[in-house]
């Protein structure tokens, strides 16, 4: 069974903190994501990567960074935390078009 | 770039009816249409997918429709059950494995 792994499930940071989201993935995917869930928004793609040291832009990259230097793991970086960054944050991972999801990360920024 | 809309964002229904969501899309170069369910505090899990080059495709009590000519497709649940109760997410791709996700729908079942 394929598992995607987050390494934290609550995690609360100040503004202005920079913080470190990592999945870890056991599968050999190829593909990895990076997904933001908000009430009411549904589920938005922050930025996802095809291999190692690749990676491209989402439908809302701004504000975060990633690095995939490893095939099983892929980290998102918020490089100055703030408040309306507060949210879920669910990794992916994909061989095809079949997502496997993370259990999320909720991140609270204060 | 895609966008997905999803109706409604929430339904109730009768335990033992049917329940249906629907969704447009506004790329027509897409040719992939998943349905994900996420039960609350969980993950979301593929539940059934469609593509282009089919019109209908069932397993068990769900069926998904697509109608490439109007960009919309569709989830039938039937017999709904308590177990269907979660927030459903449809979602298209032209092929890239990229995935734009509907808003979502929470599906709540009356027992």
């Amino acid at each position: 069974d394929v598992k995607v792994t987050q390494s934290s499930r609550y995690l609360v940071k100040r503004t202005g903190e920079k913080v470190f989201l990592e999945c870890v993935q056991d599968m050999d995917h190829e593909n990895m994501f990076w997904y933001r869930q908000d009430p009411g928004l549904g589920l938005r793609l922050i930025y996802f990567s095809y291999d190692v040291k690749m990676k491209e832009k989402g439908d809302i990259p701004e504000g975060y960074s990633v690095s995939r230097e490893k095939k099983e793991r892929f980290s998102l970086i918020l490089e100055s935390a703030s408040t309306n960054q507060t949210s879920m944050y669910l990794c992916a991972s994909s061989t095809g078009t079949k997502l496997f999801f993370g259990s999320g990360t909720q991140l609270s920024v204060l | 770039g895609e966008n997905v809309e999803q109706h409604p964002s929430t339904l109730s229904v009768q335990e033992g009816d049917s329940a249906v969501i629907k969704c447009t899309y506004s790329d027509s170069a897409s040719n992939y249409f998943p349905w994900y369910k996420q039960e609350l505090g969980k993950r979301p899990q593929l539940i059934i997918d469609i593509r282009s080059n089919v019109g209908e495709k069932k397993d068990q009590r769900i069926a998904v429709t697509l109608n490439k000519t109007a960009k919309h497709f569709s989830l039938h649940i039937t017999e709904t059950q308590p177990e269907d109760s979660a927030v459903y997410f449809c979602a298209a791709s032209t092929g890239n494995e990229k995935l734009t996700f509907g808003t979502g729908t929470r599906l709540t079942i009356i027992p």
